[in-house]
């Protein structure tokens, strides 16, 4: 079974400048989950979305970031424009829905060095 | 082997040894509660998961111990190897579906 899947894996850009990374899950995970992980410290969520629809975004900072998930299949995180504090990895994870043990299943990450 | 009783940024122990991490979680209502692995440059990977109507479950080389009334989550590995080396999270949940909520990271660094 093929894993959750991001690109790309490393971006350095300057501040102020756009950056958009994607995400395929697990197929046939209607959830999907995008994660913050500054460099020392454990993930951070960002936005869940079950199927096309958001169901938790009250951490994304909304006037930079921005996420979407049209067809509720893949998706894309997209930061405009970026800060010196947003370099960190963006984590992508997929879970099916309903029942189990609550285990997300993560991509390796997009790594972002804002400069 | 090596154990700590609060949490630890780092851990260091020697090829063979016991290793225990600890974790504080957050919320009394939280329901599950999962041990991942992250090595360098590789996103988290489950480990061993708990609910919260258990207080001990037992995966292979590995334990994870709840203890509700101080919210308090271990992870014991069995005969630690260089291949362990990794940081650990613990994560927590209301319930299945939900988002993670991730507790500080520990080092663990095994020499051989």
């Amino acid at each position: 079974e093929a894993g959750v899947a991001q690109s790309p894996r490393y971006k350095i850009i300057e501040k102020r400048q756009s950056v958009a990374f994607w995400c395929n899950p697990i197929s046939g995970h209607a959830t999907l989950y995008w994660y913050q992980q500054i460099l020392g410290q454990g993930p951070k969520l960002l936005i869940q979305f079950q199927n096309n629809g958001v169901v938790d975004d009250s951490q994304l900072p909304k006037d930079r970031f921005s996420a979407e998930r049209l067809k509720g299949v893949d998706s894309t995180l997209k930061i405009q424009p970026a800060k010196l504090e947003d370099s960190a990895v963006y984590l992508c994870a997929s879970s099916p829905t309903g029942g189990g043990t609550g285990e997300l299943f993560f991509g390796e990450g997009s790594r972002l060095t804002v400069l | 082997g090596e154990s700590v009783g609060l949490h630890l940024p780092t851990l260091s122990v020697q090829e063979g040894d016991n290793s225990i991490i600890n974790c504080a979680y957050s919320n009394s209502a939280s329901d599950y509660f999962i041990w991942y692995k992250q090595e360098s440059g590789k996103g988290p990977q489950f480990i061993i998961d708990i609910r919260s109507n258990m207080d001990k479950r037992q995966g292979q080389r590995v334990t994870v111990l709840l203890n509700k009334t101080v919210k308090h989550l271990s992870l014991q590995i069995a005969a630690t190897q260089p291949g362990d080396s990794a940081v650990y999270f613990c994560a927590e949940t209301m319930k299945a579906g939900t988002a993670l909520i991730f507790g500080k990271g520990t080092t663990l660094s095994v020499s051989s």
